[in-house]
């Protein structure tokens, strides 16, 4: 299988502070990382889409200076939350498509939580 | 553009019965279609997915899924609920680079 791996699962900051998330490709090589965010009892709504070595590119709304992706590697995306708020408080999920396949692997996600 | 229309944002079963989710689609190429399952604080879990191939997929947990093109849909049953089946499930519409996500269904399982 197709494994994605999150970290940390739970965080919880202070208002002001920056919080790095980290999204790994356990077991594949991936070109392209997705990260989402989930408010409660909703759905997923796509905040990027990351490719490796390039710029990630955001949805319409997403403020790309307070969520910096970065793609170094063919198996690790992060996304940084810079000076996160209360309101940035939510359910964090990224996904790796695997090279070559129309699928996207999801992590277990990170819960975020600004105090 | 493609998207997911899920009728129903929370079902009700009784343990045993047929679970029925419905999912439309939007979408201007053949699709690719998936069903997931997330329990809470959780991530997304595949249940099965639609490449183009077989129209009727078999999925894991007993799920089984039918894309009929003439009606845009993709809807989830099993024939026989368990309490475990209790989750929030998503469907949602790919074209590879640009996957999008029905409201989703919480599925609630009486005993």
């Amino acid at each position: 299988g197709a494994v994605v791996s999150q970290h940390p699962s739970r965080v919880i900051c202070k208002s002001g502070t920056s919080v790095k998330i980290e999204c790994r490709s356990l077991d594949f090589q991936a070109t392209t990382m997705f990260w989402y965010r989930q408010f409660p009892k909703q759905s997923l709504m796509l905040m990027a889409t990351s490719n490796e070595g390039s710029k990630a590119t955001y949805e319409q709304g997403v403020e790309k200076d307070k969520f910096l992706i970065n793609h170094a590697s063919l198996t690790l995306s992060t996304l940084t939350v810079t000076s996160a708020h209360p309101e940035d408080s939510s359910f964090y999920i990224c996904s790796a498509e695997r090279t070559g396949l129309a699928e996207q692997f999801f992590g277990p996600g990170t819960r975020l939580t600004v105090l | 553009a493609q998207s997911v229309t899920q009728l129903g944002s929370h079902v009700s079963v009784s343990e045993g019965a047929l679970v029925l989710l419905r999912c439309n689609y939007s979408s201007s190429v053949p699709p690719y279609l998936f069903w997931y399952v997330q329990y809470p604080n959780q991530g997304l879990q595949l249940l099965l997915k639609y490449t183009s191939a077989a129209t009727l997929v078999k999925g894991i947990n007993g799920f089984e899924a039918e894309f009929k093109k003439s009606e845009t849909s993709f809807h989830l049953t099993k024939p026989s609920a368990h309490m475990s089946d209790a989750a929030e499930y998503f469907c949602a519409v790919s074209d590879p680079n640009d996957m999008r996500f029905g409201a989703g269904t919480r599925l609630t399982v009486k005993p």
